[in-house]
């Protein structure tokens, strides 16, 4: 099975700082996610890769910006973290073709004080 | 524009009995559709997916989900249910005209009780 390993369960930081949330798969998938998770909002989409290098914006990419320098990592940075970034931020791999789905990491719960 | 509403924000029902979890969705293209489930601190997991052919679609733990394309539904369905099912249920669609994102509903908390 293909694994989606995001670096941090839990993590806290203070306002201002700069954050680095880290994904790696290990399946060699082209499209790789970045979401942030709130109730009542489900997933809204940060970021998305399609290839090393590339990426695109999401619905909700301000105050964020992402590195993909190899394949199997995608990284989502946030410059200058704020108390309304704190959320579960979930990273998501997939193949190129779209019917076979995502495949999830375990998520980031960041809360910023 | 693609989107998916799913009414219910919250479920209960008891164990053993049957439960249904709705799903509507919003396309002028045809669509792949999908459900995932989130147990508590985790991530979301496949529970099935349709992609074409048989409208009744059968995946992990006993769930079911049937495609009604003049309805635009995809509704899951599972006949008993277990305190282990409770969990978050997410709907998602995504287009066959190329583009990588899929669009994932507000989400359904389903509580079993005993």
């Amino acid at each position: 099975d293909v694994k989606v390993t995001q670096s941090s369960r839990y993590l806290v930081k203070r306002t201002g700082e700069k954050v680095f949330l880290e994904c790696v798969q290990d399946m060699d998938h082209e499209n790789m996610f970045w979401y942030r998770q709130d109730p009542g909002l489900g997933l809204r989409l940060i970021y998305f890769s399609y290839d090393v290098k590339m990426k695109e914006k999401g619905d909700i990419p301000e105050g964020y910006s992402v590195s993909r320098e190899k394949k199997e990592r995608f990284s989502l940075i946030l410059e200058s973290a704020s108390t309304n970034q704190t959320s579960m931020y979930l990273c998501a791999s997939s193949l190129i073709r779209q019917g076979r789905g995502y495949t999830f990491g375990s998520g980031t719960r960041l809360t910023v004080v | 524009a693609q989107s998916v509403t799913q009414l219910d924000s919250q479920v209960p029902v008891f164990e053993e009995a049957p439960v249904e979890l709705r799903c509507n969705y919003s396309s002028s293209v045809s669509v792949y559709l999908f459900w995932y489930v989130q147990y508590p601190n985790q991530g979301l997991q496949l529970l099935l997916k349709y992609l074409s052919g048989s409208t009744l679609v059968k995946g992990i733990n006993g769930f079911e989900a049937e495609f009604n394309k003049s309805q635009t539904s995809f509704h899951l369905r599972k006949p008993s249910v277990h305190i282990s099912d409770t969990a978050e249920y997410f709907c998602a669609v995504s287009d066959l005209a190329g583009t990588y994102k899929y669009i994932f509903g507000t989400g359904t908390r389903l509580k079993v009780l005993a």
